[in-house]
């Protein structure tokens, strides 16, 4: 039973546009949920994180919506660019941190046009 | 700081043989995991240790075992590879989870074939 779920493999969006990577969840127990960037041939790199106790983290270009009510997440990338290409993995975390695990969705490619 | 470095990049090994991948962190993080990525797939736990001497299984614990004899280093040994075995390897540690800080930082990955 997938309990992070990212229904969407890829994404194109134009340069300067906005780019919206969208994460469901199922279980409600998890408190914090991540972003993660990965290049190819790369290791996963931390973007942005929100608690379960907030609706909204902004970061930069990188804003993180939460919805409780709908279980439901969203990255928003604006304004894009092409070195946003990626692939995002969306996180959450359960067991309130004591063991740190992790429960990650299966990514979405984003591919950002010039 | 080389922050999760992973050793080897990259290994070809046939059916039966056995290895192991050695994940080594300096930021002196009390928890580490193992993952594997499969295409289509995403990140799944293999095993995982909130502390030296501390293992536990994750979510795929299948035909692996793990040691962390020391609290910078967490190995990940296969005593008999299966061709299902293939896939890319990530090495995480982080701070324990009841610090704020709780984001897990990733190694550069292993790519490991079995034939």
């Amino acid at each position: 039973d997938q309990q992070v779920k990212q229904n969407s493999p890829s994404l194109s969006v134009q340069e300067g546009r906005i780019s919206i990577l969208n994460c469901d969840y199922t279980n409600s127990m998890f408190d914090y949920f991540l972003w993660y960037k990965k290049y190819p041939a790369e290791g996963p790199t931390f973007l942005i994180s929100i608690s379960s106790i907030k609706d909204k983290n902004e970061d930069g270009r990188f804003t993180v919506f939460l919805n409780k009510s709908a279980k439901h997440l969203s990255l928003h990338i604006v304004p894009s660019q092409p070195g946003d290409s990626a692939v995002y993995f969306c996180a959450a975390r359960k067991d309130g941190g004591s063991q740190g695990n992790l429960i990650f969705g299966k990514g979405t490619k984003l591919s950002v046009k010039p | 700081n080389a922050g999760v470095t992973q050793t080897p990049k990259f290994r070809v090994l046939k059916t039966g043989q056995s290895m192991t991948l050695l994940c080594a962190q300096d930021m002196n993080h009390e928890y580490m995991y193992w993952y594997r990525q499969d295409p289509g797939m995403g990140l799944r736990l293999i095993h995982y240790s909130v502390g030296e001497g501390t293992t536990a299984k994750g979510e795929v614990p299948d035909g692996y075992n793990v040691s962390r004899l020391k609290k910078q280093n967490f190995l990940l040994g296969l005593e008999s590879a299966a061709p299902s075995q293939t896939s890319v390897y990530f090495c995480a540690s982080s701070y324990s989870g009841w610090r704020e800080s709780h984001e897990q930082f990733f190694g550069p990955g292993t790519r490991l074939t079995v034939l």
